[in-house]
């Protein structure tokens, strides 16, 4: 079993911070990277797929950055709001069917 | 658009009770899978399904089964409920594309007590 590793495991920021988390994956056997926003009492609903080496996506305030060589991929929140406050979880697909391992996740919190 | 259905949401079993999980999506999705989240660990894969008629292990496959008769349905069923299986399971599909996955959707998930 691959391991799939968050850091940090959680971090608590002011309304208008920017913030970036790490995910450190084995690139061995890479398909896909995705990441996920997991906010409390809901699923957890997708925010982006990278496949490529060098891939950088954005949706609105957040962006995601791919380094397949050296298994990472950056998640970026630029100026952070209350509503951004939630489990942010990557997961790195593998395998002949894509399963998906995921880390243990960021816990982000960010106060007005 | 109902995505992922997962029922029910909350369930107390007795030590050694069996119960179905049930999960169906609407989206056509030929690859479903299970899920068990626990304090401090991370989504962790049970079992998975990449076709009408094809299941696989995970990661945890211990202690569960699962079919795939339709594409619209993956059940999972606990055989003998045990304690350690004390969870919240989440069912999720996704859409194949070649070998890949797109994004998962994820049911509400099912919070499982076993006493």
């Amino acid at each position: 079993i691959l391991n799939v590793e968050q850091s940090p495991q959680s971090l608590h920021v002011q309304e208008g911070d920017s913030t970036n988390f790490t995910c450190s994956f084995p690139s061995s056997n890479f398909y896909a990277l995705h990441w996920y926003r997991w906010e409390t009492a809901k699923s957890p609903e997708a925010l982006f797929v990278m496949t490529l080496n060098g891939d950088e996506k954005k949706k609105g305030r957040i962006s995601a950055t791919l380094n397949t060589k050296e298994g990472y991929s950056y998640l970026y929140i630029k100026g952070s709001q209350p509503e951004d406050s939630a489990t942010y979880l990557c997961a790195s697909a593998t395998g002949g069917y894509s399963t998906l391992t995921f880390g243990k996740g960021t816990m982000l919190l960010v106060s007005p | 658009n109902a995505g992922v259905t997962q029922t029910p949401k909350f369930q107390v079993l007795k030590t050694g009770q069996s119960m179905t999980l049930q999960c169906a999506q609407d989206m056509n999705h030929e690859y479903m899978s299970w899920y068990r989240q626990d304090p401090g660990m991370g989504l962790r894969l049970i079992h998975y399904s990449v076709g009408a008629g094809i299941t696989d292990q995970g990661e945890v496959p211990n202690g569960y089964n699962v079919s795939r008769s339709t594409t619209e349905d993956f059940p999972l069923r606990l055989l003998s409920a045990a304690p350690s299986q004390t969870s919240v399971y989440f069912c999720a599909s996704s859409k194949r594309t070649g070998p890949l996955n797109t994004e998962a959707f994820f049911g509400q998930g099912t919070r499982l007590t076993v006493v």
